[in-house]
């Protein structure tokens, strides 16, 4: 059981170029989610997947697509990286038996220059 | 719309005296609130959550946080601090519709001086 699974944990981008960043979770979570960390500012919602087949925008979704490809996966895509895209992402997951809970994954470090 | 403010952005404690980092925090409904904590370059755990059931809440690690409402707070305690405590802190709550994405502080780091 690895819980959440993120890939890359590293990336260097240059602006323009596009990524996808991959997340996946082995608990059967209905709901999935992308966060991104930024120094002083907490964690902020990126998108989220409240269960398979459907998406909706966060707190911050310029800049991003996703995709819910399957109930294990949720990809975030950038499809056209900048520099203010720098980051640490973060999926995480909740579901059964406590939808309030979630679980992270541990992170995706991306550097745009 | 919900919010929460960590009031301390570091929190120097020596080891083996207690800790308390404070949160206020504000929502439109009955809040589930939690700490989570992250280490260095490592992923966020959960310390702790309350989702309207017991006040007092207890935790990993011996950490614990209270809920009063009336004062609109979630701080976390801890009686005695270790050096492994030394992470960043982050109190959160929840929203109370369907997607239950979580609002963060902007987080306390805790430093644990020998």
């Amino acid at each position: 059981n690895a819980g959440v699974t993120q890939t890359p944990k590293f990336q260097v981008l240059k602006t323009g170029q596009s990524m996808t960043l991959q997340c996946a979770q082995d608990m059967n979570h209905n709901s999935m989610y992308w966060y991104r960390q930024d120094p002083g500012m907490g964690l902020r919602l990126i998108y989220y997947s409240a269960s398979e087949g459907t998406t909706d925008k966060g707190e911050v979704p310029n800049g991003y697509n996703v995709s819910r490809l399957n109930k294990r996966e949720f990809s975030l895509r950038l499809e056209s990286a900048a520099p203010s895209q720098t980051s640490v992402y973060f999926c995480a997951s909740s579901g059964r038996p406590s939808a309030y809970e979630q679980y992270f994954g541990p992170g995706t470090r991306l550097t745009v220059t | 719309a919900q919010s929460v403010t960590q009031l301390d952005s570091h929190v120097s404690v020596s080891e083996g005296t207690p800790v308390l980092l404070r949160c206020n925090y504000s929502s439109s409904y009955s809040p589930s609130l939690f700490w989570y904590v992250q280490h260095p370059n490592k992923g966020l755990q959960l310390l702790l959550k309350y989702t309207s059931a017991a006040t007092l809440v207890k935790g990993i690690n011996g950490f614990e946080a209270e809920f009063k409402k009336s004062e609109t707070s979630f701080h976390l305690t801890k009686p005695s601090a270790h050096m492994s405590d030394a992470a960043e802190y982050f109190c959160v709550v929840s929203e109370d519709t369907g997607r239950r994405a979580l609002t963060f502080g902007s987080g306390t780091r805790l430093q644990v001086q020998p």
